[in-house]
């Protein structure tokens, strides 16, 4: 079926630390994933994206990593920021019509 | 700036009554999305059209409608069928009628709208 999902709902992280939060994925023919951030009450913005042809993805101080064999991928965030705090989710594409499947999303809390 | 408006920003409603949410893009995008999102939770899809005059249920239709009329515009309806209706709805559009070149499958997302039922 179609499903993404993740690990922790919730972390909590120092200032300056590194983030890693992770997904898991049901469908092993999706051709891409993204990552959206989504601040309290905006809506999602683009992070990054991987084809299913990568397995490491690098942007301004996030990576995503893809592992097909386990259906899993991660973001990682260096050096994390105050305004690094927000929602994350997961997305891969659905059956048709470009639409795109979420999931529940990881509250990423930033201490200074 | 190119960009997608959602209005209003915030809805209140009464029990039995319609509404309607706008949602207006100038990006020149060709598919557009309904997400609702309710708290703690992901998004999930309303309803979807890849074209003018053209669009498609997703996974929670019901109680819902929309029109696509104009490529720019792209509103959506909560009517009275809809039995939990509180929600923050999401309004998303796609360049690309199939995703399948790098870029077109980025959905870019509206700032939302919140709705209340009194």
């Amino acid at each position: 079926g179609e499903s993404v999902g993740l690990h922790l709902p919730t972390l909590s992280v120092q200032e300056g630390d590194n983030s890693i939060i992770n997904c898991a994925y049901s469908n092993s023919a999706s051709d891409y994933f993204i990552w959206y951030k989504q601040e309290s009450g905006k809506g999602p913005q683009f992070i990054i994206d991987i084809r299913s042809n990568m397995d490491k993805r690098q942007g301004q101080r996030v990576t995503v990593l893809l592992n097909k064999t386990v259906k899993h991928l991660s973001l990682q965030i260096a050096a994390t920021q105050p305004g690094d705090s927000a929602v994350y989710f997961c997305a891969e594409p659905g059956n048709q019509g470009g639409k795109l499947i979420f999931g529940q999303g990881t509250e990423l809390s930033v201490k200074p | 700036d190119g960009g997608i408006t959602q209005s209003p920003k915030y809805l209140f409603r009464k029990e039995g009554q319609n509404v309607t949410l706008s949602c207006e893009q100038n990006l020149n995008h060709d598919a557009m999305y309904w997400y609702r999102q309710d708290p703690g939770q992901g998004l999930r899809l309303i309803y979807y059209s890849q074209i003018v005059n053209d669009f498609q249920k997703g996974d929670i239709a019901e109680g819902y409608s929309v029109s696509r009329e104009k490529k720019e515009s792209f509103p959506l309806t909560v009517t009275s069928a809809q039995k939990n209706p509180t929600a923050f709805y999401l309004c998303a559009s796609r360049d690309g009628r199939d995703g399948s070149t790098s870029g077109a499958n980025v959905l870019t997302f509206g700032a939302g709208s919140r709705l209340t039922v009194l």
